[in-house]
């Protein structure tokens, strides 16, 4: 079951903050984001694991909200080099078999 | 340098030729992973491989198949069978830890292939 990524797309003024969200029907035992810039390859953020941690470095942090069976990613401060789109990948047994989401798309101008 | 190579870069093929893709990786990785992206998708997982001569398919395997014969190497070929093959495809591989963790996957600079 694919999760459900909102917004699809964002467009932001550097400085500005922004909230993506991840959100699945089913339970989860993690939640994987990237980001991939155009034409390039994903690019490791961060990994969350069941039990509602959150992590961060720098000014990109994430949560999990086991109940809600959501994760949300949130980048304070927004510089440029953020530009991208943004996948979650989710795993339901702990077996490291992704299902990613469709995306998504953050632009920040100057 | 550690990492992942795939290659070629870009492929062009005729319909209903046999093609293969190589993903090389000198991580130690044991598993592996291809995944095709189509233009304003999320990545959609073809095939994985968690051991030597041991393979899964994934959510799109039809029209794919997979070897994984040595520890370095997951090439995958896009047969003729597959209906719409033209697409990004990506390589990837992972550390097997700890049962209870969970481990990033890093990824190759991916293969785009045209067929017409």
């Amino acid at each position: 079951q694919q999760p459900v990524q909102s917004p699809q797309a964002v467009i932001l003024r550097e400085g500005e903050d922004a909230v993506i969200n991840c959100s699945s029907s089913k339970a989860l035992y993690s939640v994987h984001w990237y980001r991939q810039k155009h034409g390039e390859a994903p690019v490791f953020l961060m990994i969350l694991l069941k039990g509602g941690e959150q992590k961060g470095h720098d000014k990109i942090s994430a949560s999990f909200n086991e109940k809600k069976q959501q994760s949300s990613l949130y980048l304070t401060a927004s510089q440029l080099s953020y530009s991208g789109t943004y996948f979650c990948g989710t795993d339901l047994f702990g077996n490291e078999k992704l299902t990613f989401g469709t995306g998504t798309r953050l632009t920040i101008i100057p | 340098d550690g990492g992942i190579t795939q290659s070629p870069k870009y492929l062009f093929r005729k319909e209903g030729q046999n093609v293969t893709l190589s993903c090389e990786q000198n991580l130690n990785h044991d598993a592996m992973y291809w995944y095709r992206q189509d233009p304003g998708q999320g990545l959609r997982l073809i095939y994985y491989s968690q051991i030597v001569n041991d393979f899964q398919k994934g959510d799109i395997a039809e029209g794919y198949s997979v070897s994984r014969e040595k520890k370095e190497s997951f090439p995958l070929t896009v047969t003729s069978a597959q209906k719409n093959p033209t697409a990004f495809y990506l390589c990837a591989s992972r550390h097997s830890g700890l049962a209870g963790s969970a481990y990033e996957q890093y990824f190759g600079p991916g293969t785009r292939l045209t067929v017409t």
